[in-house]
């Protein structure tokens, strides 16, 4: 069965701390997505990756950078958290074209103080 | 990224009946429109999808509908059950890996 998994389901930072979240997926996907969830907003792309060490900014990348350093692996960098970055984060992944099924984690909920 | 309007934003139906969530876009270019359902405490999955070539699709109880023109899409639940309940995303894709989703529509179905 398909698996995204995220490391953490509940984190809490403090301000201006380095905060990493990781994703990992067991697909063999090429393309690999983080994701914002807000009360109200809905999801809001953050960045992707359409390839190991390739990297696009989505709609909101302001505050956050991304790695892909292995297919599988993606991982978010808050550089030094905000308290507006306190919210649910989601990995996803597709398999290879544009127009994909993607495949969610569970999420990381980050609780920046 | 484009624009996705969602409604409602809320949605309670009493169980056995149908449930319809519209949502709207701007983008001329969308040929892709999900449909994602997130239970509670889970990422969203994938229920139906649907692309620009095609009016209507239908899997079981759900059905989307998608008319060009007016650049509008829906999703219907027939017979609705308590297992029904959650948070539906309308979403759309034009060719790039960029999808844009509406805000959600939390749907609730009372037994």
């Amino acid at each position: 069965d398909v698996k995204v998994t995220q490391s953490s389901r509940y984190l809490v930072k403090r301000t201006g701390e380095k905060v990493f979240l990781e994703c990992v997926q067991d697909m063999d996907h090429e393309n690999m997505f983080w994701y914002r969830q807000d009360p109200g907003l809905g999801l809001r792309l953050i960045y992707f990756s359409y390839d190991v060490k390739m990297k696009e900014k989505g709609d909101i990348p302001e505050g956050y950078s991304v790695s892909r350093e292995k297919k599988e692996r993606f991982s978010l960098i808050l550089e030094s958290a905000s308290t507006n970055q306190t919210s649910m984060y989601l990995c996803a992944s597709s398999l290879r074209r544009v127009n994909e099924k993607l495949f969610f984690g569970s999420g990381t909920q980050l609780s920046v103080l | 990224g484009e624009n996705v309007e969602q409604h409602p934003s809320t949605l309670s139906v009493q169980e056995g009946d149908s449930a319809v969530i519209k949502c709207t876009y701007s983008d001329s270019a969308s040929n892709y429109f999900p449909w994602y359902k997130q239970e509670l405490g889970k990422g969203p999955q994938l229920i139906i999808d649907i692309r620009s070539n095609v009016g209507e699709k239908k899997d079981q109880r759900i059905a989307v509908t998608l008319n060009k023109t007016a650049k509008h899409f829906s999703l219907h639940i027939t017979e609705t059950q308590p297992e029904d309940s959650a948070v539906y995303f309308c979403s759309r894709g034009a060719g790039s890996y960029q999808l844009t989703f509406g805000k959600g529509t939390k749907l609730s179905v009372i037994p």
